[in-house]
């Protein structure tokens, strides 16, 4: 089974810094493409990053460009995203979710539980 | 970017009934197109991508078509456990998009 898990939430203050995991397993880690999608508490959903299976094709969220990064490590079978200047707006449930191919322009199938990130003062 | 919107926001609706949720792309996406399930408290679950194939597992009572601009997403019988938000997804182009949701709840 396809098991993903995210960790690195917490409470952080406006302009500081995060780093979101999602430990992959179940699965060939490389193969596929990988991304992030946020959840404001009562919001829909919204697309934050993805990336292809080598890191050669990465997209953001207008909302996000410049201030975060994602990236994986497939040796580790891990995928980060790395938000810098963070702010209240950026507070939402962070979900990883799984490609169904290696492209990062190809549709989600799995999804892991969310990491809470608040950004407040 | 590419908006997607979707109709109707919210419908109330009876076991047993058939429903229809529309969504439409703002520029022609083929059938990039997808439908996730979301449950309060939950993660999204994926029931279909290339605007009418079923992931695994998802049960045949879901059905989706459409291409271009205009999707569907049709439950043909709606069981208790189906009371849910649906959101559509176009994976066409860089950035995704989803459409607002539609919130599905009991008459």
């Amino acid at each position: 089974d396809v098991h993903l898990v995210e960790s690195g939430g917490g409470l952080v203050q406006p302009g500081r810094s995060l780093r979101l995991s999602c430990e992959a397993s179940g699965f060939t880690f490389d193969d596929y493409a990988m991304h992030w999608v946020r959840q404001a508490p009562g919001k829909g959903l919204e697309w934050v990053s993805g990336i292809s299976w080598n890191s050669d094709r990465i997209g953001y969220a207008d909302s996000v460009k410049g201030r975060f990064s994602i990236s994986r490590d497939n040796a580790k079978n891990s995928l980060y995203l790395h938000m810098n200047s963070l702010r209240p707006e950026d507070t939402a449930f962070y979900f990883c979710a799984k490609g169904r191919k290696y492209h990062s322009l190809s549709p989600f199938d799995n999804w892991g539980q969310g990491t809470l990130v608040t950004v407040s003062p | 970017d590419i908006q997607m919107t979707q109709s109707p926001s919210s419908l109330s609706a009876s076991v047993g009934d058939r429903i229809t949720i529309t969504c439409r792309a703002s520029q022609d996406i083929s059938d990039y197109l997808a439908w996730f399930q979301q449950k309060p408290g939950k993660a999204p679950k994926s029931l279909i991508y290339a605007a009418s194939t079923l992931h695994s597992g998802v049960p045949s009572k879901f059905s989706g078509s459409g291409s271009g601009t205009d999707f569907t997403l049709t439950i043909s019988s709606l069981q208790p456990e189906d009371f849910a938000t649906y959101y559509c997804q176009q994976y066409d182009t860089y950035p995704l998009t989803f459409g607002p949701g539609t919130t599905v709840d009991v008459k």
